[in-house]
Order: C-alpha cells, then structure tokens, then sequence
C-alpha cells in the first residue's frame, strides 16, 4: 500500500488567505485523524472521523477552521481565512478497527506558512 | 481525562551511550501504551507498544515496560546510534476509543 498521502508537501500563503489541505487514508482504514504539530503545543488532535462522519471535534481551534470528508478515500482541512498563527505542520493519519492495536499510520504531513 | 508527560528536552548523547526518555501517564481504566519516533521531515511511525500491565514492548533495540503502580512507560535502549537522532512521543490508548493522547515529543540528538 502507498501509505498515507498528503498534499501539498508545503504551503505557503499570505494572510487572510484559504488554504486547503488534502489527505488520502490507506485504503480500507475506516478511521482518519487531523492533527496540527507546533514548537509550542507539541501535536494537537484537531478532529477525527469514522466512516466519513466527524466523530470529535473539540480540538478544531475556532471557525476559520474546517474538515470535511465527502468519501472513504478523501479528506480536506480548509483554514479561511488564514493567519500567521496557523502555522505549523498538518498531519493526517488513518486507522482500522478490529486491529488488535488500532495502530495509526502517519502522512508525511504539510508544512504550513502563513506570512 | 487522559494526559501524558514526557521529560523535556533535547536530549544530546553520545554514540553508544545508554538512553532513557521518562514518560509517565494518567488514564482511565486500563489504556494501552505507544512510543513513536518521528525523524527528520517525516510523520510519527510506531515504535512499539504495550497493551497490559507489565508487557514490554520492543523494536529496533529499543523497550519500553508497562508499569501500572508507578503509571510509567519509560523508553530505553542499551547503545544508541546516530540513526536513532529523532523525535520521541509517549503515547496512549484508553477503553475502546481510538483518540490517542500524545506527549509533547522529546527530541534526542546522537553525536559521533
């Protein structure tokens, strides 16, 4: 299997700006994670699905914030309008249940510049 | 709730030397423990894991035991090695969940 995929790699953008990011799970994995990495505040749980539908979302830090899922094999975080703050590395990851450890397998992630 | 509290670092070793990364954690119920290494420019990778009370995890020389009376999962390794040059995150599992709770990520830096 390919892994995880997330696009793009880098994003770089001004201010006020949308920004989309973009996640493909490991096919089959019914689970899927989005997670926010910072100096600051380490990795941050932003929100999860099950299924496509959004399980927890408590860690979305506002509005501006938003993910969605439309089908198994694709997810997007969308950040609008975008601020310096948001900067940080976005990781996806994605799991099965009924493994014996539900193991989550990481994307590479996408490092985000907000100038 | 659930948290995880790893010691703080940058740990810088020498080569060959002993390793230890204190973790220590607070849970409901019985969770199953992780450690994850993330290296340069990539995501989190699983390490190893224990999933009850005095197992002990281990991959690529490295171990780490569950201890329920002392709520810890200390990560170990006998002789590190410049590849082992990483971020570590302590890591757990509570009840039937998936959200894991990971802790803030010490970074260890191997020199020759």
């Amino acid at each position: 299997d390919a892994g995880v995929i997330q696009s793009p790699r880098h994003e770089v953008t001004e201010m006020g700006q949308e920004v989309t990011l973009r996640c493909k799970p490991i096919s089959g994995h019914d689970y899927l994670f989005w997670y926010r990495q910072t100096m600051m505040r380490g990795l941050e749980l932003l929100i999860y699905f099950n299924n496509n539908v959004p399980i927890d979302d408590s860690g979305m830090p506002e509005d501006r914030f938003s993910a969605k899922m439309p089908n198994a094999s694709f997810s997007t975080l969308k950040i609008q309008p975008s601020e310096p703050r948001d900067s940080a590395v976005y990781f996806c990851a994605s799991s099965l249940t009924g493994t014996p450890i539900y193991e989550q397998y990481f994307g590479p992630g996408t490092r985000l510049t907000v100038t | 709730g659930n948290s995880v509290t790893q010691m703080e670092g940058p740990v810088t070793l020498s080569e060959e030397a002993f390793l230890t990364i204190n973790c220590t954690y607070t849970a409901t119920g019985y969770p199953s423990l992780f450690w994850y290494v993330q290296y340069p420019g990539e995501g989190l990778q699983l390490l190893l894991k224990a999933t009850k009370a005095d197992d002990k995890g281990s991959n690529k020389g490295f171990e780490a035991t569950y201890r329920k009376e002392t709520t810890s999962f200390h990560l170990e390794k006998g002789s590190v090695q410049v590849s082992d040059s990483a971020v570590y995150f302590c890591a757990l599992r509570s009840g039937g969940y998936q959200k894991v709770t990971f802790g803030i990520g010490t970074k260890l830096q191997v020199i020759p």
